[in-house]
């Protein structure tokens, strides 16, 4: 059975960095084909995808926040991380990881998803 | 990036009735679109992939198609567990992109 969780912070400040950490299990991300993806939905708001790791660790990020985010992965830990810098108000969200099982790149199981908030 | 507009914002419709949700991209996709079903206070769920196949465990009223730019989902006698808010994807390019959302209203 594949399961992801998220873990970070629920508070941050302005200017803070974010940290977030998917934990997953059923999957290896050195299988090839395997990938994670992050995903943001402020509240009330659209999905937003943010950025992709894969199995080779090749790395893909939104367009608009890719001078903000870093991702990563940790194998043996079976652990992606994703960080964003200078956070506002404005990335008061719902943050999800999200399994893609194949070099077609929808997301076939989710995490539950854990919620942020941005406010001094 | 490509863009995703997704039609109607929200409809309202009962129990048995036939719903059907557009989504249209920017450019051609060819067929690398998915469909998600969220309610509210929990992750999306995938319902379909490559624009008409069926993910394992989702029940046959639901159904997809189209080409090129225009996509469709459709379902079929209404539940009330369909109730919710459904999104589409396009993977044909990265970064993926997701539409603006359609949520499923009782009439």
């Amino acid at each position: 059975q594949v399961t992801l969780r998220e873990s970070g912070p629920v508070l941050l400040k302005p200017t803070q960095t974010l940290t977030l950490t998917c934990s997953f299990s059923g999957f290896s991300l050195s299988t090839r084909e395997m990938c994670v993806s992050w995903i943001r939905q402020p509240p009330g708001k659209a999905l937003e995808w943010l950025a992709r790791i894969d199995w080779d660790d090749d790395k893909y990020y939104s367009t608009s926040l890719k001078t903000r985010l870093t991702i990563s992965k940790d194998t043996s830990k079976s652990q992606v991380v994703l960080t964003m810098t200078n956070m506002d108000p404005v990335d008061t969200a719902t943050y999800y990881c999200a399994r893609i099982r194949g070099v077609d790149y929808y997301m076939d199981v989710w995490g539950k998803g854990t919620p942020v908030t941005v406010s001094s | 990036d490509i863009q995703m507009i997704q039609s109607p914002s929200s409809l309202s419709a009962s129990v048995g009735d036939r719903v059907t949700i557009t989504c249209r991209a920017s450019q051609g996709i060819r067929n690398s679109l998915a469909w998600y079903q969220q309610k509210p206070g929990k992750a999306p769920k995938l319902l379909l992939y490559a624009a008409s196949r069926l993910e394992s465990g989702v029940p046959s009223r639901f159904s997809g198609s189209g080409s090129g730019t225009d996509y469709t989902l459709t379902i079929n006698s209404l539940q009330p567990e369909d109730f919710a808010t459904y999104y589409c994807q396009q993977y044909y390019t990265t970064p993926q992109t997701f539409g603006g959302g359609t949520k499923v209203e009782i009439k």
